[in-house]
């Protein structure tokens, strides 16, 4: 079946733009997480949803970033006020019910910030 | 979650088994150990995990010590593809779910 998606696979924004970041879970699955890679780093924890309960927002690095999930399906990730350290591997996953089961993982967005 | 210690790379023939080692000192009671793996420009993949008896999937093994401080991936036929950073994550059940990675294990697979 069809994984999880996410687009633009791209981004190239200048200093100061908004950018939105869109994933796509896999149907059926009930919670989402948002993280990033910068280069050569391990992963960062942005962001994550769980049905219908708040999201567990604890790694947003600043105000700048925001992200909503609507319908229970569909994630956009918000960066507002680009800045060059924003540029980094977006990554989104999903896992199927219970947050300790396997994630699943898009192939990210790369973003680039001049 | 606990704090796992992983070699920074690790080199393997072509064929034979790499066993890639984990360090999780600190584990507690509650605690999985899973492994992922980064192949260069992909989202990370789900390797296989374990609470404290030995695993085995279609992927790999994964050998617990029996005071679960340390564990080792096996890959036991490795080839070219396999050449990725694996990590080891150590988390409990209980919390969000969020994984924490490290900087992990870079394994090259060479011909």
């Amino acid at each position: 079946g069809a994984g999880v998606s996410q687009s633009p696979s791209n981004k190239v924004t200048e200093k100061g733009k908004d950018v939105e970041l869109r994933c796509d879970p896999i149907s059926g699955h009930t919670a989402l997480y948002w993280y990033r890679q910068s280069l050569g780093q391990g992963l960062e924890f942005l962001i994550y949803f769980q049905g219908n309960s708040a999201p567990d927002k604890s790694g947003l690095p600043s105000d700048r970033f925001s992200a909503e999930r609507t319908g229970g399906s569909v994630s956009t990730l918000t960066i507002q006020r680009t800045q060059q350290e924003d540029s980094a591997v977006y990554l989104c996953a999903s896992i199927p019910d219970r947050p300790w089961e396997t994630q699943y993982f898009g192939p990210g967005t790369r973003l680039l910030v001049l | 979650d606990a704090k796992t210690t992983q070699p920074t790379s690790m080199d393997c023939a072509e064929g034979r088994a790499a066993n890639l080692p984990c360090n999780h000192s600190t584990i507690s009671g509650n605690e999985y150990v899973y492994w992922y793996r980064q192949i260069h420009s992909q989202g990370p993949q789900y390797i296989i995990h374990g609470l404290k008896n030995n695993e085995t999937n279609e992927m790999a093994s994964l050998i617990i010590t029996e005071d679960r401080k340390s564990s080792t991936l096996i890959l036991p036929h490795a080839t070219l593809r396999d050449t990725a950073v694996y990590y080891c994550i150590v988390r409990a059940s209980s919390n969000t779910g969020k994984l924490i990675f490290g900087q992990g294990t870079t394994l090259q697979v060479k011909p």
